[in-house]
Order: C-alpha cells, then sequence, then structure tokens
C-alpha cells in the first residue's frame, strides 16, 4: 500500500528550462509535505517544503505547489541547472504519523546541456 | 562540519553474523531515525526516537535494535544478518519538520 506515488522514474529537460516534478498521495491525514534531492552515495538533502494550509511555497528556483482537493504536489524548478541532475523524492507526514516520512519513490532527473 | 554522520560507509558481511551502525548528529535535535533503502531504492522508516525514548517501530523485525545512549546518538545494531538484509541505512535528525539525513551505509549481506 503506497502512500505516495511518484508515477514518472525518470525525466528528461533542457538546461534553461523548467522541470516539473509530480507527486500524489492517498492518506488524506498528510499535512506536511517535502521534496528531497539525492545524488548517488549521499544521503537525501531538505530541498523545500509545504504545509496542508498552503498551496503554494517559493523559494528562488524552486517552487512547490499543493493541490489538497487532488491529494497531488510538485515540484517546479526553473531554470533548470545541469547541477539540478539528481532523484528527487517527495515525501509527506502527519501528527498522527508522529512526524515519520512516507517517501515516493523517486525521479530520476537528467539536466541536459 | 557533518551535520548527521554515519559510520562505516560501507559494510560487508556474512550471513549469520551480528553488525552495528552507528550515527552521530551535531544539530541538537531532539529527534532520529534510521530509514532502509531497498534494492528497488524505496525508503522507508524503521525506527524514531525522541529524546532516547523510541516513538515509532515500523514492524521491524526483532533483529533490528536500535538503542539510543544520549539524544544526539542512535545506532543500529542487527543480529543474525540475511541476505535480504542488504541494503542501504540512512540515519536522520530533526527538531520540527524537516528531516537532515546522514551519507547513509551501504550493507551488503553476503
Amino acid at each position: 500500500d503506497q502512500q505516495v506515488k511518484q508515477n514518472s522514474p525518470s525525466l528528461s529537460v533542457q538546461e534553461g528550462r523548467i522541470s516539473i516534478l509530480n507527486c500524489d498521495y492517498t492518506n488524506s491525514m498528510f499535512d506536511y509535505f517535502l521534496w528531497y534531492k539525492k545524488y548517488p552515495a549521499e544521503g537525501p538533502t531538505f530541498l523545500i517544503s509545504i504545509s496542508s494550509i498552503k498551496d503554494k511555497n517559493e523559494d528562488g528556483r524552486f517552487t512547490v505547489f499543493l493541490n489538497k482537493s487532488a491529494k497531488h504536489l510538485s515540484l517546479h524548478i526553473v531554470p533548470s541547472q545541469p547541477g539540478d541532475s539528481a532523484v528527487y523524492f517527495c515525501a509527506a507526514s502527519s501528527i498522527q504519523g508522529a512526524q515519520k516520512l512516507v517517501f515516493g519513490q523517486g525521479t530520476r532527473l537528467t539536466i541536459n546541456p | 562540519d557533518t551535520a548527521v554522520s554515519q559510520t562505516p560507509k560501507y559494510l560487508v558481511t556474512q550471513m549469520g553474523n551480528d553488525k552495528s551502525i552507528k550515527c552521530e548528529q551535531n544539530l541538537g535535535h531532539d529527534t532520529m531515525y534510521w530509514y532502509k533503502q531497498d534494492s528497488k531504492k524505496f525508503l522507508k522508516i524503521m525506527f524514531s526516537y525522541n529524546n532516547k525514548e523510541l516513538i515509532i517501530n515500523e514492524t521491524v523485525p526483532n533483529r533490528f535494535s536500535p538503542k539510543s545512549p544520549d539524544k544526539a546518538h542512535l545506532n543500529l545494531h542487527i543480529n543474525s544478518l540475511e541476505l535480504g538484509d542488504s541494503a542501504v541505512y540512512f540515519c536522520a535528525s530533526s527538531q520540527y519538520n524537516e528531516q537532515f539525513f546522514g551519507p547513509g551505509t551501504r550493507l551488503t549481506v553476503l
């Protein structure tokens, strides 16, 4: 029973263009959502988050959008840079779940020069 | 200055052995976690400790025993290692909602 899903295992985008990574969830109790970036042989690095009381959060080139009715969130990276090439994990948590993170399976983003 | 560190980074061992992975965080966080990333790359929580108290135990076999000597350390001891235990194990810590991860320990059981 996978509560957080990233249906695209990989995504290829040209440098300078917008990258859009998508994530769907099924548990309506989730109230906090995060995106992590992971390079090979390293741990996931926190990128950006959003609380369920908001529908958008922006930090520099990164913006996360939350659509609660559709149980969907997305991460926009603009403009995309070669250093953005990594695996991106979506994660969700809830107070009832003692803040444990439930992760999606990740999307490998490749930025082409 | 490393925030969350794990040792060792790589661990290769035989089936049936007992091994430990150590984790330390210097962020002053109250909560620490162990996650397992399996061969299919899923990251799944195993345990969580808050101020040395166990708060999450996700139906992990009894062969896995976390130990938190103080709130900056959370070690993972694994008894009678099995082939299926081969994975990358990540430690993490948090104070609020964002969790900060260590570099991972790649465990290979032969």
